[in-house]
């Protein structure tokens, strides 16, 4: 079945660092893939997302591309900030109906000042 | 303001005892779900619905029911709850295929 595989957290950086967290997927079809955040205490957030290959989402200075070639959809950003401490959610919407999200276990970041 | 509203917030309970968590979405979005949230597992599915009275399995279905009687509401029904119901809930609406979801803010849910 299809599945969403995230790197194992917590990621600790300092501030301004560049961060980058992985996912990669399973998927038959085309499906869509998403990053998600949530902040402590609060439901989840959609960040970004990308619907067919070689598709850049982007949004409050983070990116990623659906890759696939190499069935990946990394999540970057080229300087965090405290404010970014989180976890993060990769998540793909299965192409044929679109009808059931999987969600990866989530990374947690630590942003430190 | 667009939102999904799910009540109650926190809920502590008694084995056995029947429970409804409520759902409310107001941007008209077709497809609902409903997730529990478990540490080291991540987000898993509970049920989804399509749209009004069409309604389905996720991949953690047992012990919980939903209806979609009206579009807007889409509630989770726990029959006879049971300590491994124990969980943190999020209610979810998207409009059609590609869409990000919304999400509720979620209810912490203790059977003792």
């Amino acid at each position: 079945g299809n599945s969403v595989t995230q790197m194992e957290g917590p990621v600790t950086l300092s501030e301004e660092a560049f961060l980058t967290i992985n996912c990669t997927y399973t998927a038959t079809g085309y499906p869509s893939l998403f990053w998600y955040v949530q902040y402590p205490g609060e439901g989840l957030q959609l960040l970004l997302k990308a619907t067919k290959a070689d598709d850049k989402g982007s949004n409050k200075g983070f990116e990623a591309t659906y890759r696939k070639e190499t069935t990946s959809f990394h999540l970057e950003k080229g300087s965090v900030q405290v404010s970014d401490s989180a976890v993060y959610f990769c998540a793909l919407s299965e192409g044929t109906g679109g009808f059931k999200t999987i969600f990866g276990a989530g990374t947690r970041l630590f942003v430190k000042a | 303001e667009a939102q999904v509203t799910q009540n109650p917030r926190y809920l502590i309970t008694v084995t056995g005892k029947k429970l409804t968590v409520t759902c409310s979405q107001n941007m008209n979005h077709e497809y609902m779900s409903w997730y529990r949230q478990d540490p080291g597992l991540g987000l898993r599915q509970i049920y989804y619905s399509m749209n009004v009275e069409v309604t389905d399995k996720g991949d953690v279905p047992e012990g919980y029911k939903v209806s979609r009687k009206e579009k807007r509401n889409f509630p989770l029904i726990l029959e006879s709850p049971s300590p491994n119901q124990t969980s943190l809930y999020f209610c979810a609406s998207r409009a059609g295929q590609g869409n990000g979801y919304t999400f509720g803010s979620g209810t912490r849910l203790t059977v003792v």
